[in-house]
């Protein structure tokens, strides 16, 4: 029972270019959630997809785009990214409104 | 005005003592709070969740909720070096589903 993993957990990016964040998990959670965390800022909300099928902008979803492939997978993309977008990535998951369980990130650094 | 506030800290306490660690939300018909513990480095992780007034005790921590003066704080007892890590606040506001709001998290640092 690996919970929720994320992929890459590093990565470099040049501004404009573009990637995607991939999460899993195993918790068979209805909701999954997409956040970034900044020095001081806490973690805000990008994007979440509250069941299957659907996805809804959160604090902070300039930039990024989502998707959920299906109950277990839900992806964050960067089209073109900026130095701004440098940050750390949780991905997590829930039953809508329960408890938030978080993998353990993706640090990215946008030159 | 932040709906989720928290002193950043660092918050500084000695082996063995009470850490109290408050927080305060602006959205007066939020239901559901929560406290998560998030080491250097690495993911939160939930330690307590509280829905109603009152206290609500899970081993040496202590979750307290005061829906009226809109504050929600948790209190470690016998604090270990091993508690050092931010502690971040969340609440689900009313009408918000299951969307978590986080405060910025307070550094808690125990000495030995």
């Amino acid at each position: 029972n690996a919970g929720v993993t994320q992929t890459p957990k590093f990565q470099v990016l040049k501004t404009g270019q573009s990637m995607t964040l991939q999460c899993a998990q195993d918790m068979n959670h209805n909701s999954m959630y997409w956040y970034r965390q900044d020095p001081g800022m806490g973690l805000r909300l990008i994007y979440y997809s509250a069941s299957e099928g659907t996805t809804d902008k959160g604090e902070v979803p300039n930039g990024y785009n989502v998707s959920r492939l299906n109950k277990r997978e839900f992806s964050l993309r960067l089209e073109s990214a900026a130095p701004s977008q440098t940050s750390v990535y949780f991905c997590a998951s829930s039953e809508w409104g329960e408890t938030q369980y978080f993998g353990p990130g993706t640090r990215l650094l946008v030159l | 005005q932040k709906e989720v506030e928290q002193n950043s800290g660092p918050l500084s306490v000695p082996e063995g003592a009470i850490a109290s660690l408050n927080c305060t939300y602006s959205d007066r018909g939020s239901q559901s709070f929560f406290w998560y513990r998030q080491y250097s480095g690495k993911s939160p992780e939930l330690i307590m969740s509280i829905y109603s007034n009152g206290d609500k005790e899970d081993g040496r921590f202590t979750a307290q909720l005061n829906k009226a003066s809109q504050y929600v704080s948790l209190l470690i007892r016998d604090s270990q070096p091993s508690d050092s890590a931010t502690y971040l606040c969340a609440v689900i506001p009313w009408g918000q589903g299951g969307k978590l709001i986080f405060g910025q998290g307070t550094e808690l640092s125990v000495k030995p």
